[in-house]
Order: C-alpha cells, then sequence, then structure tokens
C-alpha cells in the first residue's frame, strides 16, 4: 500500500534555529495536511493545503510557521526561529479528495534545546 | 465540526469483541463520522468511515444510530496488536476539510 514517507524521524536543532520537515505525499493526493503531537496530549491540525494555497491554519499556525510544496513530490513544513515549546512529533497528512481519508506518515520528532 | 464524547479508557479480552461507543448529538446532516486509531506515537490509521448506512471493512465495522448522535465501532475478534488509542471524528464539509482529533479511548486488549 502506499504510504507517506517523513524525513527526518528525528530532528534535534537549537532554539531560534530554523528547522525544515519534509513530507512525500501519496503521488496522486491532492490536499496535505501538518499536524503535531506534544507528548501526552492530542494531535493537533496546524495547516491544510490545496491547489498550491493554504486552505485553512489553526492558532497554532502563526508567522514562525510555514508550508511549501517546491516541487510535484515534496511538501514542506518551516519554522522559522524554533522555540522549546515547538518541541513535538510533527505528522503529515494527505488524501485524495476533500472527503476522503487521510493517510498519514510516521512523523519526525523535533526536540528543541 | 461537530464535538464528539468518548470514555477515556476500555479493556476487551483477546478474542472477543471490542466495542467502543461514541457520542456525536450535535453532527450535522452531511458530516461523516470518521475512526482512526493511534499505536503508541505512530501516525494516526484510518479505520473506516460513514455517513448513516452502518460499514463494514477488513479491519471494523461502524454501526451509526438512526439519528446520527451516537456511533459504535467493532472490532469483531481484537487481538494484543490492537491496543491503541482510537478517535471517534465528525469531519466538516469544507475544502480540503481538516479531522479534528479528541482524547479518544484507550483500548487495552489483554490474554
Amino acid at each position: 500500500e502506499p504510504e507517506v514517507t517523513q524525513t527526518p524521524s528525528h530532528q534535534v536543532t537549537q532554539m531560534g534555529q530554523e528547522v525544515i520537515l519534509r513530507c512525500v505525499p501519496i503521488s496522486n493526493h491532492l490536499y496535505f495536511y501538518w499536524y503535531r503531537q506534544i507528548l501526552g496530549q492530542k494531535v493537533e491540525f496546524l495547516v491544510s493545503f490545496y491547489n498550491n494555497e493554504i486552505s485553512e491554519k489553526s492558532e497554532i499556525f502563526d508567522d514562525q510557521f510555514s508550508v511549501e510544496r517546491p516541487d510535484g513530490s515534496n511538501f514542506t513544513l518551516k519554522i522559522r526561529s524554533t522555540k522549546l515549546e515547538d518541541s513535538a512529533m510533527y505528522f503529515c497528512a494527505s488524501s485524495v479528495g476533500t472527503r476522503e481519508k487521510l493517510f498519514f506518515g510516521s512523523g519526525t520528532q523535533l526536540s528543541v534545546l | 465540526d461537530a464535538k464528539t464524547t468518548q470514555p477515556p479508557s476500555m479493556d476487551c479480552a483477546e478474542g472477543r469483541a471490542a466495542n467502543l461507543p461514541c457520542n456525536h448529538s450535535t453532527i450535522s446532516g452531511n458530516e461523516y463520522v470518521y475512526w482512526y486509531r493511534q499505536i503508541h506515537s505512530q501516525g494516526p490509521q484510518y479505520i473506516i468511515h460513514g455517513l448513516k448506512n452502518n460499514e463494514t471493512n477488513e479491519m471494523a465495522s461502524l454501526i451509526i444510530t438512526e439519528d446520527r448522535k451516537s456511533s459504535t465501532l467493532i472490532l469483531p475478534h481484537a487481538t494484543l496488536r490492537d491496543t491503541a488509542v482510537y478517535y471517534c471524528i465528525v469531519r466538516g464539509t469544507g475544502t480540503a476539510s481538516k479531522l479534528t482529533f479528541g482524547t479518544g479511548t484507550r483500548l487495552q486488549v489483554t490474554l
């Protein structure tokens, strides 16, 4: 079965540094999402992306965050200046249609020191 | 998106059916009910979804009440590998509509 691929699986960074989390969605999917999960807490929606623009974003997704689909296969989440509270597992997801199920990747564990 | 209510935890003996309830009394007519699960800290895994009819796939069955205010996910023969947090989600209807995860039900399958 096709799957959503995320790299790296673990990322350690210093506070204030920029990080880019990478995702390769399933090839024929058109809708892309980022979620995060702080240890012991709920899976939280960050942003959805369709047709090369943001469809919806949460309050968490402030000016420090950005998303991009730089080519036909990658979908990235950039955090410009990381904070300690950005430490979390970040999940990418994709779906083929707006009402279709989301497929999630295995996540990138981000640790900000 | 409609809010859902699930019990925080449940136990089930291996080999028995696991019946996970969910209340979604404010669901709108065109909103779907989705079930996902999360094993440890892995990515959420899709299980099943439905609008108003009962649904069955290779993983589970979904029973939605006639008034659509509640549903039950049934794992017919639970195994230890089904131990996970199960999320019942009512999904909105907008473009690229998101899934909003609650706290779910932690299902523990025991020998």
